[in-house]
């Protein structure tokens, strides 16, 4: 098993320009969650899913949209970077909704410049 | 709002024990985490204890939680330098989709 792979895993943007993330996860897990990690402030939750076609805003959703059409995948989409968005965000999963653990991917820092 | 915090750094000595402090808020947490983060990795869950126990040993970890004081604490005996990381304290706030609130991570780095 792979578990959870993020791609890519690096990006530089431009302001305004437009990307998406991908996670997969090969564990069949249910929900799938999109953090961003910022110096000093740990992992905040963006968006999260609790099932295939389903997703719900998390702490600091602003700027971010996400899409959970298969239930391996879970995409995060910036539709006009800002340089507020620059940080590392990681992807991760849970097998139900009172799972103990949370497996986290390896991440992706992206810059806005 | 649920808030978790903890010390930003921590220095110790090769072979001494380390010990990362942390409070947080919500009263009705169910699981608190502590997670490692090693450089350029994703975070690695590390141990956990449920809030109706005390304490949690796990080989060279040892977890306690004060419920009364809300204050969770990860003892690492032994201190290796493969223990540098930056740990991160977090709680379940089964409320709502079992969200993990994180703290800020406590770096810690080993000295010879």
């Amino acid at each position: 098993n792979a578990g959870v792979t993020q791609t890519p895993k690096f990006r530089v943007l431009k302001t305004g320009q437009s990307m998406t993330l991908l996670c997969a996860q090969d564990m069949n897990h249910e929900y799938m969650y999109w953090y961003r990690q910022d110096p000093g402030m740990g992992l905040r939750l963006i968006h999260y899913s609790v099932g295939e076609g389903t997703t719900a805003k998390g702490e600091v959703p602003d700027g971010y949209n996400v899409s959970r059409l298969k239930k391996q995948n879970f995409l995060l989409g910036l539709e006009s970077a800002a340089p507020s968005q620059t940080s590392v965000y990681f992807c991760a999963s849970s097998y139900r909704e009172r799972a103990v653990e949370q497996y986290f991917g390896p991440g992706t820092r992206l810059t806005v410049t | 709002g649920e808030d978790v915090e903890q010390s930003l750094f921590l220095s110790v000595r090769e072979g001494d024990s380390s010990v990362i402090n942390c409070t947080y808020t919500d009263s009705s947490s169910t699981y608190l985490y502590w997670y490692k983060q090693e450089p350029g990795a994703g975070l690695q869950l590390l141990t956990y204890i449920f809030s109706n126990m005390d304490m949690k040993q796990d080989q060279r970890l040892t977890v306690l939680l004060n419920k009364k004081d809300k204050h969770l604490s990860l003892r690492i005996a032994d201190t290796q330098t493969g223990d540098s990381a930056i740990y991160f304290c977090a709680e379940r706030d089964d409320s709502s989709a079992s969200k993990i609130i994180f703290g800020s991570g406590t770096r810690l780095s080993i000295r010879p």
